[in-house]
């Protein structure tokens, strides 16, 4: 069955610190794979998403993502984070086979001036 | 396009009352989904439509929850009875079609759904 891990529930960071935020799947055929952040009170927006080339994808808002097939991973990085960045990340993926879009339990960011 | 468009944002009912999530896609999308998120569970996938028929509905709960589309611009979600432990934020999703799989979703602003 196709499933999603995030490894980090809760993160906290300063400002200017770096980020990376763990997200892995399980699942052994072509998959479409996004992240998707959740600002407070708000619906979820779309971070990033790959569905093939390169494997190193950026988004908005500075960050970027690498897909890394033989570790089915897909973690997300921003080298610098700010205040503005407080909020929930979720990781998900589609897989071809199913159309399922299944998303990970989310990893809560908390970025301190 | 106003985006997914869901209805009510704040729904408040007493155990035992049936209740009627709605959702209005966006125009053109094919893929429809209802996510239900939790502090305990997070975003957890209930029932996905693909040209308004039901695909997979593994994730609905119980016989309690049942979910239509009639049409490629409406959507409901229904928990009859509802219980306290419904109590979450209702998301509805849409998203188009293409090869290999559907594009990204975009996602409706939630009904925050109380159970007393």
């Amino acid at each position: 069955a196709q499933s999603v891990s995030q490894h980090n529930h809760h993160v906290i960071l300063s400002e200017a610190a770096s980020l990376e935020l763990g997200c892995n799947y399980s699942y052994g055929g072509t998959v479409n794979l996004f992240w998707y952040v959740q600002y407070p009170g708000q619906h979820l927006q779309l971070l990033l998403k790959y569905f093939s080339g390169d494997p190193l994808v950026k988004g908005i808002k500075g960050f970027e993502a690498e897909f890394i097939k033989s570790k089915f991973s897909f973690n997300l990085r921003k080298p610098s984070v700010q205040w503005s960045d407080t909020a929930e990340y979720f990781c998900a993926v589609n897989a071809w086979s199913t159309d399922k879009l299944i998303f990970g339990t989310g990893t809560r960011l908390q970025v301190f001036p | 396009d106003a985006g997914v468009i869901q209805s009510p944002r704040h729904e408040v009912t007493e155990m035992g009352q049936e209740v009627t999530l709605r959702c209005k896609p966006i125009s053109g999308h094919d893929y429809l989904f209802w996510y239900r998120q939790t502090m305990m569970r997070g975003l957890e996938l209930l029932i996905y439509f693909n040209n308004n028929v039901p695909i997979d509905d593994s994730g609905m709960p119980e016989d309690r929850f049942s979910a239509k589309m009639p049409n490629a611009s409406f959507s409901t979600l229904k928990i009859q009875p509802s219980e306290p432990r419904d109590s979450a934020v209702y998301f509805c999703a849409s998203s188009l079609g293409q090869t290999g799989g559907s594009s990204e979703a975009f996602f409706g602003q939630g009904t925050r759904l109380t159970v007393v």
